[in-house]
């Protein structure tokens, strides 16, 4: 079974430029999730879909983040204009019943 | 509000040796706990979950407990490897409505770093 996928890996951008990621959930999981990974701190949940509805949002910041599922498979989040404190590691998940399943992350760095 | 607090936030220990991780909560109403383990640069990777009924479960060297009414869970790591560090991030999961995903709140993690 393949894994989640995402994409790019790393990426490095300079203040106030715009970003944006994909990932691919595994076949058949209709919950996605985004998450942002702060070093050093555990990943905090940003956006969850469930198909391709918004389930929770809450802590999204939605003046400079934005994230769709169209068609309920993959996903993108954009941030745009990006800062300096969202530098961090992007993780994207899928799940089917109990288990959460995570893709690599995409590495953001804002200089 | 809902918190998962873990202790230590690092800890180093000699290869072969055992140790503990603990983790307490508060999130409510509770549906299950996870432990994950994060190797560095890579997603966070499942090693255990355990609904309220259950109160200890095993994968290989790892060994998960819960004590839902005190709201705590440890994980245990047996006879240590190299391998073994990464970071353990306790995972709770909140309950919701039927046909509602359920929500995660995950601990800060512990750094753990297995040396020669």
């Amino acid at each position: 079974e393949a894994g989640v996928a995402q994409s790019p890996r790393y990426k490095i951008i300079e203040k106030r430029q715009s970003v944006a990621f994909w990932c691919n959930p595994i076949s058949g999981h209709a919950t996605l999730y985004w998450y942002q990974q702060i070093l050093g701190q555990g990943p905090k949940l940003l956006i969850q879909f469930q198909n391709n509805g918004v389930v929770d949002d809450s802590q999204l910041p939605k003046d400079r983040f934005s994230a769709e599922r169209l068609k309920g498979v993959d996903s993108t989040l954009k941030i745009q204009p990006a800062k300096l404190e969202d530098s961090a590691v992007y993780l994207c998940a899928s799940s089917h019943l109990y288990e959460q399943y995570f893709g690599p992350g995409t590495r953001l760095t804002v200089t | 509000k809902n918190q998962v607090e873990q202790s230590p936030q690092s800890l180093i220990i000699l290869e072969g040796k055992n140790c503990t991780l603990q983790c307490n909560y508060t999130v409510s109403p509770f549906s299950n706990l996870r432990w994950y383990k994060q190797d560095t640069g890579r997603g966070p990777v499942s090693l255990t979950i355990m609904t309220f009924s259950e109160n200890t479960k095993s994968n290989g060297r790892y060994t998960a407990t819960l004590d839902a009414d005190t709201k705590q869970s440890s994980l245990h790591i047996t006879a240590s490897q190299l391998s073994d560090s990464a970071s353990y991030i306790c995972v709770v999961s909140q309950r919701r409505s039927t046909g509602t995903a359920s929500k995660l709140t995950f601990g800060t993690g512990t750094r753990l770093q297995v040396t020669l």
